[in-house]
């Protein structure tokens, strides 16, 4: 079974640009969550779908950051435009429902650089 | 607002030895506890996680978890380490939504390990 990818690995962009990142969770999984870690600092929750409805996104930073899950699958994450501070490490998780969505499963993240 | 703190950023084990990993949670109420490890340029990995029951869990390659809800400690522990295991270990909390299912995990810094031969 395929475990959840994220695209790119690797992102560098000048600030002012738009990145698109994208996320496959593994098949069946309604659960959908974005984190982020910022260099130093510890990895933050940004949002949380269930199939495509957004949750929770208590943990977006600020307006310029977009997340979709269309038709419940992928999700991809906007960044537009892109700030200094945005760098970091942006990881998906994803999950079943009920009980067993407490156990989530991560992707290897994209490293994002603004510079 | 709930917190996790993992209060040592780096530890030095040597290879064969006992290890046991920090971890404190700040929480009204006894939230779900997990413990992941990040190996260089991969994704993290659940190694454990208590809802209920039994203090102490059993996790993956050999390391187990104890929750002491008086002092609101999760710490992971292995009894001999080896020098695979080097990498980032993150303790996190979770809490239920009203839809009876995870919300968003929140996570210690990280503590890295490193392995001497």
């Amino acid at each position: 079974e395929a475990g959840v990818t994220q695209f790119p690995s690797h992102s560098v962009i000048e600030k002012g640009q738009t990145v698109t990142l994208r996320c496959d969770p593994i098949s069946g999984h309604d659960n959908l969550y974005w984190y982020r870690r910022v260099m130093g600092k510890e990895i933050k929750f940004l949002l949380h779908f269930v199939k495509e409805s957004k949750q929770d996104e208590s943990g977006m930073p600020n307006n310029r950051f977009l997340a979709e899950r269309t038709g419940g699958t992928y999700s991809t994450l906007k960044v537009q435009p892109a700030e200094l501070e945005d760098s970091g490490v942006y990881f998906c998780a994803s999950s079943l429902t009920g009980r067993h969505s407490y156990e989530q499963y991560f992707g290897p993240g994209t490293r994002l650089t603004v510079t | 607002a709930q917190s996790v703190t993992q209060p040592d950023i780096h530890i030095t084990v040597s290879e064969g030895a006992s290890l046991e990993l920090r971890c404190n949670y700040s929480y009204g109420a006894t939230p779900y506890l997990f413990w992941y490890v990040q190996s260089p340029g991969q994704g993290l990995q659940l190694l454990l996680k208590y809802f209920s029951g039994d203090t102490l869990v059993q996790g993956i390659k050999g390391f187990e978890a104890e929750f002491k809800r008086s002092q609101s400690s999760f710490n992971l522990r292995k009894p001999s380490v080896h020098w695979s295991d080097a990498a980032e270990y993150f303790c996190a909390v979770g809490l239920a939504y009203s839809g009876g299912g995870a919300d968003g995990l929140t996570f210690g810094k990280g503590t890295h390990l490193i392995i001497q031969p």
